[in-house]
């Protein structure tokens, strides 16, 4: 059983579309994260939610916008593309608020022609 | 800004050869995390640190963690083509409640 999963695994799209990623894990843990992984492997977090209410919001563009239904999902939702959004992005869950290991899913590999 | 230093960026070893990694901090750690990435995969959590000067090991893993919490290092002793991936330190902000990643140290083995 797949402890996070997220789709789609690919994503190649044109710019300026709108397109969403989900994440859904079923360890019960409280804490879910969105990364972004860039082409030189920089990992950095963009939000993160705990039991559902947004914790950590790191300066990413308002096209982004995270939303959690409960505790076990949070998707991404991404406005007006752009080339620099091209990236990995990594969905993951941690069972307390910032502590404790984080387990990744396999990763959404977005490409914006 | 919140950073770990990670160094060496790249290193290729030939199979057998020994490996470290190492993470340096201007501040004090509350604790440090290490995850490993295999190419195409995604961050794997390895270990957490939390003690100055503690050492843990995981079969040919050796991870450290500075007397003044300000630094931690992974060595990884007779490597095998297995080990290829990045490797990356975590250090946790707790009042922020985040993981902030070092940059990662990319190892790559001739068999």
């Amino acid at each position: 059983d797949t402890a996070v999963s997220q789709t789609p695994k690919y994503l190649v799209t044109q710019m300026g579309n709108d397109k969403s990623i989900k994440c859904e894990q079923n360890l019960g843990h409280d804490t879910m994260y969105w990364y972004k992984q860039d082409s030189k492997k920089f990992l950095k977090i963009m939000f993160s939610y705990n039991n559902k209410e947004l914790i950590i919001n790191e300066t990413v563009p308002n096209r982004f916008s995270p939303k959690s239904p409960d505790k076990a999902h949070l998707n991404l939702h991404i406005n007006s593309l752009e080339l620099g959004d091209s990236a990995v992005y990594f969905c993951a869950s941690s069972p307390r608020n910032g502590l404790g290991a984080q387990h990744f899913g396999d990763g959404t590999r977005l490409s914006i022609l | 800004g919140q950073q770990v230093m990670q160094i060496p960026q790249y290193q290729h070893v030939q199979e057998g050869e020994d490996f470290t990694t190492y993470c340096n901090s201007s501040t004090t750690l509350s604790n440090i995390q290490w995850y490993k990435q295999r190419p195409g995969g995604h961050p794997v959590f390895l270990i957490q640190l939390v003690k100055s000067g503690e050492v843990k090991k995981q079969k040919r893993l050796t991870f450290q963690f500075g007397e003044a919490k300000k630094n931690s290092s992974l060595h990884i002793t007779a490597t095998q083509t297995t080990d290829v991936g990045t490797y990356f330190c975590a250090e946790l902000f707790q009042g922020a409640q985040k993981l902030v990643f070092g940059q990662g140290t990319r190892l790559t083995i001739n068999p």
